[in-house]
């Protein structure tokens, strides 16, 4: 079974500061994982995604993260907070079958202060 | 590409009534997922289909909920009788293949009174 948990539902960074919202997964096989970014009354949209290869993954809007296998970690960083980055994020795992659910956290708020 | 498109974007209706809500997923995926939110529950995946067949509906809440994919560009989640309790986003969803994230609709927000 798989599962992912996210430190801290409300994250708030001053504008210019580095972001770092924190995610951590439980899977038995290597897994698929996922950053989704959901704006208020929009859908999730993915922000980046690791499946294999360099563990240190650029996605969209400036926004990185690093699979750590040793830390089963997958924490989304940002040297710079926008406040377009104010917004609901979402850490997922799934597994490298077809038939493979993907497992979202309960989210973390992020809130940019001027 | 337009998208996931999922009408209505808002919908209002008494309890008792059945709510029919629709799907259009991206062209050639061949993954689709319905998903419901709400802030106590989060992100809750209520069924799956994989080349319009249904793989896993183990989410679905109880018989009230049903959903369909007659065919590859079009799906319904039906409830019937609605409850104040089925208030939520629902989201569609649809991907591509395994490894590939999910795109997901701009939802339907369903208020039950």
């Amino acid at each position: 079974a798989q599962s992912v948990t996210q430190l801290g539902s409300h994250v708030s960074v001053s504008e210019g500061a580095l972001v770092l919202l924190r995610c951590n997964y439980s899977s038995s096989v290597p897994p698929y994982l996922f950053w989704y970014v959901q704006y208020p009354n929009q859908g999730l949209q993915l922000l980046l995604k690791y499946t294999t290869g360099a563990t240190l993954v650029k996605g969209i809007n400036g926004f990185e993260a690093e699979f750590k296998k040793s830390e089963t970690s997958f924490h989304l960083t940002k040297p710079s907070a926008h406040m377009s980055d104010a917004a609901e994020y979402f850490c997922a795992v799934s597994g490298r079958t077809s038939y493979d659910k993907v497992i979202f956290g309960p989210g973390t708020s992020l809130s940019v202060i001027p | 590409d337009a998208g996931v498109i999922q009408s209505p974007r808002h919908e209002v209706t008494e309890m008792g009534q059945e709510v029919t809500l629709r799907c259009k997923p991206i062209s050639g995926h061949d993954y689709l997922f319905w998903y419901r939110q709400t802030m106590m529950r989060g992100l809750e995946l209520l069924i799956y289909f994989n080349n319009n067949v249904p793989i896993d509906d183990s989410g679905m809440p109880e018989d009230r909920f049903s959903a369909k994919m007659p065919n590859a560009s079009f799906s319904t989640l039906k409830i019937q009788p609605s409850e104040p309790r089925d208030s939520a986003v629902y989201f569609c969803a649809s991907r591509a293949g395994t490894g590939y994230g999910y795109t997901f609709g701009s939802g339907t927000r369903l208020t039950v009174v």
